[in-house]
């Protein structure tokens, strides 16, 4: 069974970037699945971030287009985020996930625990 | 970009009770794309349907979807204490994929 843990910095400065990692077990991220990014600020609801295949597809959110970068380590079987130009609004729980081999008739299957990232002086 | 908009915003309800989640969005989809989450506090949020109506791997059969269109429902035809939480809806219909704000399913 495939897991996924995310790891980063909890604290990152306004005008910073946030730099998160998701180290995915059990399962290879060379598979038949987008990798996912999903960000939930305190108390709120679910925004999609963007998401990655292995070939090397992106797709990212438009609203968050213009400072989102979603990579891709297969060497070690780890994906990342990076957001640049950060406020207090990107104080969030960060999540990534595994769209199942369904693709978007089947959600997101795995999911990390999540990580709180904190953007303040 | 497709807004999902989940009613009500919280349900109160016994254990035993029946829940019926209401998932509209503003504009019309295939219902082989919308999905329905669970999440508890301090947790990630788990799958519960996919497709509309498709049970994720070990959901019981007390959790059902349905719908089409613009419209869709997720019932839960005898709440277990374990089943008192949010409840998401997203789609997949147009990119950016959605989710609904959440309804709380809580304990009278």
């Amino acid at each position: 069974q495939v897991q996924l843990q995310e790891s980063g910095p909890g604290l990152v400065k306004p005008s910073g970037t946030l730099s998160l990692t998701c180290a995915v077990s059990g399962g290879s991220i060379t598979t038949s699945n987008w990798w996912t990014w999903v960000r939930q600020a305190p108390g709120k609801g679910l925004e999609w971030i963007g998401e990655m295949y292995h070939s090397g597809s992106l797709s990212y959110n438009p609203s968050l287009r213009s400072r989102v970068i979603i990579s891709m380590d297969k060497s070690k079987n780890e994906f990342s985020l990076n957001l640049s130009s950060v406020t207090a609004a990107d104080t969030a729980i960060y999540y990534c996930a595994r769209l199942s081999v369904g693709g978007r008739e089947g959600g997101y299957d795995s999911w990390g625990q999540g990580t709180l990232v904190m953007v303040s002086s | 970009e497709i807004v999902l908009t989940q009613s009500p915003g919280t349900l109160s309800l016994s254990p035993g009770e029946r829940a019926t989640l209401s998932c509209r969005a503003s504009q019309s989809f295939s219902s082989a794309f919308l999905t329905w989450y669970q999440q508890k506090p301090g947790q990630a949020p788990r799958l519960l349907i996919y497709g509309t109506s498709r049970r994720a791997t070990g959901i019981p059969d007390r959790f059902s979807g349905s719908g089409s269109g613009a419209d869709f429902t997720l019932t839960i035809s005898r709440l277990e204490p374990e089943d008192f939480a949010v409840y998401y809806c997203q789609q997949f219909g147009t990119s950016p994929w959605t989710f609904g704000q959440g309804t709380k399913v809580e304990i009278k």
